[in-house]
C-alpha cells in the first residue's frame, strides 16, 4: 500500500489559489517527495519535486513542512485546465488515491 | 522534458490471446521502468519495478508468469499479457526513469487494454 495520504477531492474557483495538502509521516531523510497529476485516460503528469526546501517551477509550488511529514502543492491561479487528480507518490513509486481536484468557472 | 511512448496506445484482443505492450523512453537512458495498471476511477496499481538487465520486481498478488516483463535495454520494456482475459482489461501504464537520489520518473500515455 502507499505510504502516502490526501484528501479525496477538493474544489477551486478558476483564478484563485489551491492548497492540496499530503501525509508522507513514513518518508526517510533522503526520499524525495514527487507530486504528479493525471487527466483522465492519460498518463500521469510531472508536477514538482523536492527534498527539503520550498520549490518553485512555472507549474506550482511545494511547501515542505520541517518535520518532511507532510508537504502541500500549491497551484497559485487555478484554471480550468489545472482540473485533474493530483498524487503526491511514495518513494517506491506506489500511488494513493489521490486528491481529485474541480475548479469552477 | 524527457519523453517516454508506449505502442500501441489501445488494443482489442480476444480471450486466450497474447498482447505486448511495449514502453520506450525516447530522448534518455532508463535504468529503471515501472508498470502499473488502472481500472476505471481507481488509483495507479503499481504491478511490477523493471530493472534493466535484470529480472522484473513484482507486486505481492500479481503473476509474474500471466504478465510478463522485459526489460531488455536502457529505452525499452515491453508487458506481455498471457492469455489474456476480460478481466484483464484495464489501463496499462508504464513509467520510465533513472536511479538515483531524485529518483525522477517520466510517464508514458498509457494504453487501453480491452479483451472480448
Amino acid at each position: 500500500d502507499a505510504k502516502t495520504t490526501q484528501p479525496n477531492s477538493m474544489e477551486s474557483n478558476e483564478e484563485e489559489p489551491v492548497h492540496l495538502p499530503c501525509n508522507h509521516s513514513t518518508i526517510s531523510g533522503t526520499d524525495y517527495i514527487h507530486w504528479y497529476r493525471q487527466l483522465p485516460s492519460q498518463g500521469p503528469e510531472y508536477v514538482i519535486h523536492g527534498l527539503t526546501s520550498n520549490v518553485n517551477n512555472r507549474m506550482a509550488s511545494l511547501a515542505i513542512a520541517e518535520d518532511r511529514k507532510s508537504s502541500t502543492l500549491i497551484l497559485h491561479r487555478a484554471t480550468l485546465r489545472d482540473a485533474a487528480v493530483y498524487y503526491c507518490i511514495d518513494p517506491d513509486m506506489r500511488f494513493g488515491a489521490g486528491t481529485r481536484l474541480t475548479v469552477k468557472p | 522534458g524527457a519523453v517516454v511512448s508506449q505502442h500501441p496506445s489501445w488494443v482489442i484482443c480476444k480471450s486466450g490471446t497474447s498482447v505486448k505492450i511495449e514502453c520506450r523512453s525516447l530522448d534518455f537512458q532508463a535504468t529503471t521502468m515501472f508498470w502499473y495498471r488502472q481500472f476505471p476511477k481507481q488509483s495507479l496499481m503499481l504491478m511490477a519495478t523493471s530493472n534493466e538487465g535484470s529480472k522484473a520486481t513484482y507486486e505481492q498478488g500479481v503473476e509474474k508468469d500471466k504478465f510478463l516483463i522485459n526489460h531488455a535495454s536502457l529505452t525499452l520494456s515491453t508487458l506481455t499479457v498471457t492469455s489474456a482475459h476480460p478481466e484483464d482489461s484495464s489501463f496499462y501504464i508504464c513509467s520510465a526513469g533513472t536511479s538515483g537520489r531524485v529518483n525522477e520518473q517520466f510517464f508514458g500515455p498509457g494504453t487501453r487494454l480491452t479483451v472480448l
